[in-house]
């Protein structure tokens, strides 16, 4: 069975400033990953995935994730945020085609 | 509309009571997901749906009952209210086009149990 780790529940940030949002997942079997962004009153939207090829994807907000296979780290992370980031951040992971399994969340506090 | 609706939005019910949160998709997406919210616990799995009239237990699904006699709906029926199911319930669904594995979601029913 597959798990997911965010370690950070919640990562306070200046605005224009880095943030790096972690991720850990544990599976046998190859994986497709991804982080979904939930933002206050919302369902969930995906922000980014990897299923293959590259291990560097990247959204069209700015946000970029790298896949690391020996390190089973998909962390998320952007060079400079904005108050408008300010959100919760869901990893997620599946080994085919139906159930995903999520993690515990991450809340990006930004502030001015 | 298009896409994924659920309702109600809110919804207040009493310890015992049977309540039903619907789930209407637009697109007809084959697969279909309830999740529940808590925090600390991230989004837990309640119940799955391959198809019309296919139906799975997910992580959670004590306490839960679902159908899926259409494509498009796939309500959500929790037979006798229990405050631990207060939370926040949230529809998924998923094509079965292959190369993504997006799902995507409803905007959540908030449901409080007193």
């Amino acid at each position: 069975a597959q798990s997911v780790t965010q370690l950070d529940s919640q990562v306070p940030v200046f605005e224009e400033a880095p943030v790096e949002l972690r991720c850990n997942y544990s599976s046998s079997v190859s994986v497709y990953l991804f982080w979904y962004v939930q933002y206050p009153n919302q369902g969930l939207q995906l922000l980014l995935k990897y299923l293959s090829g590259s291990t560097l994807v990247e959204s069209i907000n700015g946000f970029e994730a790298e896949f690391n296979k020996s390190q089973t780290s998909f962390h998320l992370r952007k060079p400079s945020v904005h108050i408008s980031d300010t959100a919760e951040y869901f990893c997620a992971v599946t080994t085919g085609f139906q159930k995903l399994v999520f993690g515990t969340g991450t809340r990006l506090l930004v502030s001015p | 509309d298009a896409g994924i609706t659920q309702s109600p939005r809110y919804k207040i019910t009493e310890t015992g009571r049977q309540v039903t949160l619907m789930c209407h998709q637009t697109w007809s997406h084959s697969y279909m997901f309830w999740y529940r919210q808590d925090l600390g616990h991230g989004l837990r799995l309640i119940y799955y749906s391959a198809a019309a009239d296919i139906t799975d237990k997910g992580e959670v699904p004590d306490g839960y009952v679902v159908s899926r006699s259409k494509t498009e709906n796939f309500p959500l029926t929790l037979e006798s209210a229990t405050r631990s199911q207060t939370s926040v319930y949230f529809c998924a669904s998923r094509g079965l086009a292959g190369g993504s594995n997006e799902q995507f979601f409803g905007p959540g029913t908030r449901l409080t149990v007193l």
